[in-house]
């Protein structure tokens, strides 16, 4: 079974400072990893994803994400955070033979002016 | 605007009363699914469909039922809704089936089952 953890429930950084949101997964075979950030009384909204390819993927307004095949972890990260980024974040698996994704249970970023 | 829609946005009922949360996408996408999310727990799908005519069971079906006869729509039925399908339910789509294929979601339907 797949499954994907994100062990801080909140993370906590100053305006104009790096973040890092962690997100480690274990699935069969080849993984899809994706982020997606959550506003509130909003949807889901897609970041980034890693496929196949350079391990650093590129996603929206600055994110990127690192993917560590040894560690089965691909963390969110930002090198200068604004305030307008603190929103929950998720990260999520799709592998195995499953076409079912599974969620992370969500970090809460606050970013503080 | 490409869009998913998800009608009503809230909504109290009671326990046993069916009801039907809507939801549509004008993105020719051909995977729709739904979500409930719970604190603590992020989201877990309760159904997904491939195509039209085409559903399939996710992590927590029991208690809902889903139609795909349109591509556009994918309605989520509560037969017989208890105090346990209170939640906050999300429709998502995405262009295919295929697992690196991200999904839109939609503003999502708080509700409430007293």
């Amino acid at each position: 079974a797949q499954s994907v953890a994100q062990p801080e429930d909140q993370v906590n950084v100053a305006e104009g400072n790096p973040l890092t949101v962690k997100c480690t997964y274990s699935v069969s075979g080849n993984p899809y990893l994706f982020w997606y950030v959550q506003y509130p009384n909003r949807g889901l909204q897609f970041l980034l994803k890693y496929i196949t390819g350079d391990n650093l993927v590129k996603g929206s307004y600055g994110f990127e994400a690192e993917f560590n095949k040894s560690q089965t972890s691909f963390h969110l990260k930002k090198p200068s955070a604004l305030v307008s980024d603190s929103a929950l974040y998720f990260c999520a698996v799709r592998g195995g033979g499953s076409y079912i994704p599974t969620f992370g249970r969500g970090t809460s970023l606050i970013v503080h002016p | 605007e490409a869009q998913v829609t998800q009608n009503p946005r809230y909504l109290i009922t009671v326990t046993g009363k069916k009801l039907t949360v809507t939801c549509s996408q004008n993105m020719n996408h051909e995977y729709m699914s739904w979500y409930r999310q719970d604190p603590g727990l992020g989201l877990r799908q309760i159904y997904y469909s491939m195509n039209v005519e085409v559903t399939d069971k996710g992590d927590v079906p029991e208690g809902y039922k889903v139609s795909r006869k349109e591509k556009r729509n994918f309605p989520l039925i509560l037969e017989s809704p208890s105090p346990n399908q209170t939640s906050l339910y999300f429709c998502a789509s995405s262009l295919r089936q295929g697992k690196g294929n991200e999904q839109f979601f939609g503003p999502g339907t708080r509700l409430t089952v007293l």
